[in-house]
């Protein structure tokens, strides 16, 4: 079946420093990238998305970049804040059935 | 607008109980989603709807779980003779239709303890 891989699994960064999470995906028919966070003991929510047809998207702070070539797409976060602390998942969608979901990354952003 | 609904929020029960776990999506929204997330680990996908049909029953982990939709809109999530191992916190989550390209919306989830 689908598979997707996020990397790096915890990632602890400085505030003000920037923050960059990559997933690597299989399924040739995947043409939605979604990002959600999860704050700690929240519900994940939408943060970006980016769709195949697109290579780039921006969101003050937050960017996500799509290779399709080599299959991967990454969150990048500029300007990191406290508040930016939480778990983001990466996750991957068909024109069909169920996405699959990256094993998340727990960001941690130090004062 | 109203978003997902779960209810309960918190389910404290004794193993080899059954539980009951309910799902209101955003009004409109065809396709649903259940989930169950251990502490601190990803998002386990356990069945997905589109509309009351269900075509993929692929994570159940096994036959003592099931779901079933009605009106195309409540869902609910049955744990039959519950051990141990099902606590976790069970996570709904709805869209607009039931191709996997679209956003998920998720409720707060409904944290189960079996004791």
């Amino acid at each position: 079946g689908e598979n997707v891989e996020q990397h790096p699994s915890t990632l602890s960064v400085q505030e003000g420093d920037s923050a960059v999470i990559k997933c690597t995906y299989s399924d040739s028919a995947s043409n939605y990238f979604p990002w959600y966070k999860q704050e700690l003991g929240k519900r994940p929510q939408l943060i970006i998305d980016i769709r195949s047809n697109v290579g780039e998207k921006k969101d003050q702070r937050i960017a996500v970049t799509l290779n399709k070539t080599a299959k991967h797409f990454s969150l990048h976060i500029t300007e990191t804040q406290p508040e930016d602390s939480a778990v983001y998942f990466c996750a991957e969608g068909t024109n069909a059935g169920k996405s699959t979901f990256g094993d998340g990354t727990t960001l941690t952003v130090k004062p | 607008g109203a978003g997902v609904s779960q209810s309960p929020s918190n389910k404290v029960t004794e193993k080899g109980k059954d539980v009951e776990l309910r799902c209101d999506p955003i009004s409109g929204h065809t396709a649903l989603y259940w989930y169950r997330q251990s502490l601190g680990q990803g998002l386990e996908f356990l069945i997905y709807f589109q509309g009351n049909s269900a075509p993929d029953k692929s994570g159940l982990p096994s036959d003592r779980f099931s779901a079933e939709r009605t009106g195309g809109s409540v869902s609910t999530l049955t744990i039959q003779r519950t051990q141990q191992e099902d606590s976790a916190v069970y996570l709904c989550a709805s869209s607009t239709h039931g191709s996997s390209n679209q956003p998920q919306h998720f409720g707060d989830g409904t944290r189960l303890s079996i004791l």
